[in-house]
């Protein structure tokens, strides 16, 4: 699986959007771009994946650039509930055991 | 939380003993997955079961073993445990059927382990 790599913090105002980076320049055709977030003492949460196209759900925007060698979580309003570490994770999706490598994360802090 | 328990949730042990953990889910899902968080060193995939009695070795398997002899209950066992196995693990299921591509991992609360 490509090697990931993350700012390892970032601080992000209340009531304005995170755009948190990621780096996976080493990314193959078959293998999928997944964000997790951690809450401290909490087990980690799915937020979104993606391959190519942008993506977008209840939670977060995945914008992965044309050549895939990067992408961009996007949480349109940060709370102060979304302070946590996210973890940009890629995977081969023909790995069907579905076994994901956590990285360091970036650690995200949303003050008021 | 996709019915994922985890028991005990805190458990202070001495060096030596063995130690079971217990994961359980109550939604019939055929994946699951030990991992072990510790600082500085992220999550790390311990062993994961792909069915009743299949089971397979992660990256940090040394020292752990595990079994799967119901659907719902996946047991990670430290036979001796160490000092180094002080840590955080998190049981995860896996939502999806098969081998598809896209699927994602919902975890436990976590049981956090000290080894005196």
């Amino acid at each position: 699986d490509a090697k990931t790599t993350q700012p390892p913090s970032m601080d992000c105002a209340e009531g304005r959007a995170a755009n948190l980076p990621c780096n996976h320049s080493t990314i193959s055709g078959n293998e999928y771009v997944y964000w997790y977030r951690q809450i401290h003492s909490q087990g980690p949460q799915y937020i979104i994946h993606g391959l190519k196209n942008n993506e977008t759900n209840e939670m977060a925007s995945l914008i992965i650039t044309e050549d895939r060698k990067s992408s961009t979580l996007i949480l349109p309003h940060a709370t102060l509930r979304d302070t946590a570490v996210y973890y940009c994770i890629v995977r081969v999706s023909t790995d069907s055991w579905g076994k994901f490598q956590f990285g360091a994360g970036t650690q995200v802090v949303v003050t008021p | 939380d996709a019915g994922i328990t985890q028991s005990p949730r805190h458990k202070v042990t001495e060096t030596g003993t063995p130690v079971t953990l217990r994961c359980h889910q109550t939604e019939n899902h055929r994946y699951m997955y030990w991992y072990r968080q510790d600082p500085g060193h992220g999550l790390r995939l311990i062993h994961y079961s792909y069915g009743v009695k299949d089971t397979d070795k992660g990256e940090v398997s040394d020292g752990y073993s595990v079994s799967r002899s119901k659907t719902e209950d996946f047991l990670l066992t430290l036979e001796s445990a160490t000092s180094s196995q002080t840590s955080v693990y998190f049981c995860a299921i896996r939502m999806a059927s098969g081998g598809l591509p896209g699927d994602e991992q919902f975890f436990g609360p976590g049981t956090r382990l000290t080894v005196l």
